[in-house]
């Protein structure tokens, strides 16, 4: 089945980098893309970016440009997230969900999510 | 890129129907064909409830059904069940290949 299984939770210390994956399966990784998407404690849904896994080619959200970077691993259907300079407003739940990209521009299957805490 | 706006709560009694509302602009609601809903039970990943406005994904009870009218999206749940209570987002294409949330909406089944 359709699925996508995300890296374990993370602690980090405000201005570390944290690095999430997320590994795709049942499907062909390069026919769609990657958008992540976090959401703070009691806060509602934010979308941080989205990635092509067809050519690698990337979309941030603008309040985060320059602190985030989205790549992918095609040899083995894993996308990566990497988050610089952590405040702790970025303790978040973060996700992956699959994109459709320009074939409707919503996500329709999601990982279960990665806890990550940034505190001193 | 500012959040959709989206009513804080709604509620109807099992059996009713419930209308969630969607606002944004002529830049991303208005604009284009491309807004969705999601629906999200606490502590859990969100799940895609519409699509493209108006389309249901396989699996989804056709009691989810959604709308368009200018720069409003709205999704109507019809026949209240207790499952269906939990947090509803909408998200809508903003061009560049940039995508947006609303602010969510709790709905409670009384």
């Amino acid at each position: 089945q359709v699925q996508l299984v995300q890296s374990g939770a993370e602690v980090k210390k405000p201005g570390a980098s944290v690095k999430v994956s997320c590994k795709a399966s049942g499907y062909t990784f390069t026919s769609y893309g990657i958008s992540w998407v976090r959401q703070a404690p009691g806060q509602g849904l934010e979308w941080m970016g989205w990635i092509s896994a067809y050519n690698g080619n990337t979309n941030y959200a603008q309040k985060l440009q320059g602190r985030v970077t989205m790549t992918t691993d095609t040899s083995t259907s894993t996308a990566y997230m990497e988050l610089r300079s952590l405040r702790s407003d970025d303790t978040a739940v973060y996700y992956c969900a699959r994109d459709r990209g320009g074939y409707g521009y919503y996500m329709d299957v999601w990982g279960k999510g990665t806890t990550v805490t940034v505190s001193s | 890129q500012s959040a959709l706006t989206q009513p804080p709560s709604a509620s109807g009694s099992p059996g009713q129907s419930v209308t969630i509302s969607c606002t944004g602009t002529s830049s991303d609601v208005g604009g284009y064909n491309y807004v969705s809903w999601y629906q999200q039970h606490p502590g859990k990943a969100p799940k895609l409830m519409i699509y493209e406005v108006s389309k249901r994904p396989s699996g989804v009870p056709d009691r989810f059904s959604g709308s368009k009218s200018g720069n409003t999206a709205s999704l109507t749940v019809s026949g209240l069940q207790a499952e269906d209570e939990a947090d509803y987002y909408c998200s809508s294409y903003a061009g560049s290949n940039i995508r947006v949330f609303g602010t969510g909406t709790k709905v409670t089944v009384l």
